[in-house]
């Protein structure tokens, strides 16, 4: 089975600044007869399910601001907030898709500093 | 506009059985996967199990912490996926969701509201 983590567990972040989420899977999620990484972003607030923010690792869900971008390939990836607002407040968690069982990672909570 | 509603949740006892119920509106459903994650309080995102479609084939997969005892069926003339719960333990108590994936991945851009499970005696 793939293990997902994540890094941190939280953080605080001022209103404005870069946030940066870092996932890691424990095989490569990069399949390579259609050069797609396997990986997808959820934010969730509380009391709500999961919105999803990206897919593939880099593309955007449609509707979601573009201050969110995810990069990375094979095993490590990124989620930054380029510019973190109130409302971004929330847990985000990476997932492959890659192989069942899908796996997600522990989960990020982004606070306001 | 897409969705999806949970409905069958609520408390049951240990070895006991529960059905939930996703009812779908605003898409094709015949076309999508249908996935079940669940969350237990205060804890992270565990997926449950998918259905393929019909078109695509293929085996219903499960999480191995369910396999045996949970089953996932889908009624594509009423747009409803199912999650047949059996021998039930304490450890399943959780918030139930289903999801909506592309029929050849499943990164899940639509999720139910969810639908709590208490099992408890």
């Amino acid at each position: 089975d793939i293990v997902m983590t994540q890094s941190p567990d939280s953080l605080a972040v001022s209103l404005g600044e870069r946030a940066t989420i870092n996932c890691r899977s424990s095989q490569s999620i990069l399949f390579s007869s259609n050069n797609k990484n396997y990986l997808a972003w959820y934010q969730q607030k509380p009391g709500q399910p999961p919105k999803l923010l990206i897919y593939w690792a880099s593309t955007r869900e449609s509707g979601v601001p573009d201050r969110f971008s995810g990069s990375g390939s094979g095993t490590d990836f990124t989620l930054t907030i380029s510019s973190l607002q109130a409302e971004d407040v929330a847990v985000y968690y990476c997932q492959q898709y890659y192989i069942t069982p899908l796996a997600f990672g522990p989960g990020t909570k982004v606070d306001i500093k | 506009e897409v969705h999806l509603v949970e409905s069958g949740g609520g408390l049951v006892q240990p070895g006991r059985s529960l059905r939930l119920s996703c009812t779908a509106s605003g898409f094709t459903f015949r076309d999508y996967i249908m996935s079940w994650f669940r969350q237990a309080p205060g804890k992270g995102l565990e997926w449950v199990g998918f259905i393929r479609t019909k078109a695509h084939g293929g085996p219903v997969e499960y999480a191995a912490s369910v396999n045996g005892r949970f089953t996932i069926s889908r009624d594509d003339s009423k747009s409803i996926a199912y999650l047949q719960m059996n021998s039930l333990k304490s450890e399943d108590t959780a918030m139930y969701y289903c999801a909506r994936c592309p029929a050849e991945y499943c990164s899940s851009d639509s999720w139910g509201q969810g639908a709590l499970v208490t099992v408890s005696s």
